[in-house]
């Protein structure tokens, strides 16, 4: 198995603009998770799926930000409009739910929004 | 609300030194108890984990030591290296709700 694959890698966007960022969750697992890291506040989680299924948002921001889990293969995180704080590194991760195993992360989406 | 608090924010030993990077949580229905090591550039990575019904865990150089009345868990790295230079995240985990909550991570630079 690839892994959590997340595209694009680098995204750079001037404010204003809308931004989608995308995850394939690794093929069995039912949870899907998305963070956003930063320096100044670390990794926060900002919704979780299971089964498709969005179960917490209340991490996400404002409603600039959206994401939906169409199936269980795909995911995406919606900004828009995109500010500049929201430059960030963001994750999917994705886990068996119900279970004890570890999250598996994907490399990660920097977005930069100058 | 910072529902997992960790400590040092960043760490510097040398090598061969027993870094501990700390962690306490206020929430009892956690049940499960992470350890991410994060290399620039990468997600994180499950380094190690424990139960709140075990007071050790051991795993080669790094062990977690847990504290269920104080509510606290800690990570001892032994006879570290500088390729363990790393970010730690400690992390809790609610498996009812399947949601994992993390520390604001550690720093750690082994130096030679």
């Amino acid at each position: 198995d690839a892994g959590v694959i997340q595209s694009p890698r680098h995204e750079v966007t001037e404010m204003g603009q809308e931004v989608t960022l995308r995850c394939k969750p690794i093929s069995g697992h039912n949870s899907l998770f998305w963070y956003r890291q930063t320096m100044m506040r670390g990794l926060e989680l900002l919704i979780y799926f299971n089964n498709n299924v969005p179960i917490d948002d209340s991490g996400m921001p404002e409603d600039r930000f959206s994401a939906k889990m169409p199936n269980a293969s795909f995911s995406t995180l919606k900004i828009q409009p995109s500010e500049p704080r929201d430059s960030a590194v963001y994750f999917c991760a994705s886990s068996l739910f119900g279970s004890d195993t570890e999250a598996f992360f994907g490399q990660g989406t920097r977005l930069t929004v100058v | 609300q910072q529902q997992v608090k960790q400590s040092p924010q960043s760490l510097i030993v040398q090598k061969g030194g027993i870094p501990i990077i700390n962690c306490a949580y206020e929430n009892t229905a956690f049940d499960y108890f992470p350890w991410y090591q994060q290399f620039p550039g990468k997600g994180p990575a499950l380094l190690i984990a424990i139960r709140p019904d075990v007071s050790e865990k051991k795993e080669g150089r790094f062990t977690i030591s847990f504290n269920k009345s104080a509510k606290q868990f800690s990570l001892h790295i032994m006879d570290s290296q500088p390729g363990d230079s790393a970010t730690y995240f400690c992390a809790a985990y609610t498996g009812t709700a399947s949601k994992l909550t993390f520390g604001t991570g550690t720093r750690l630079q082994v130096t030679l």
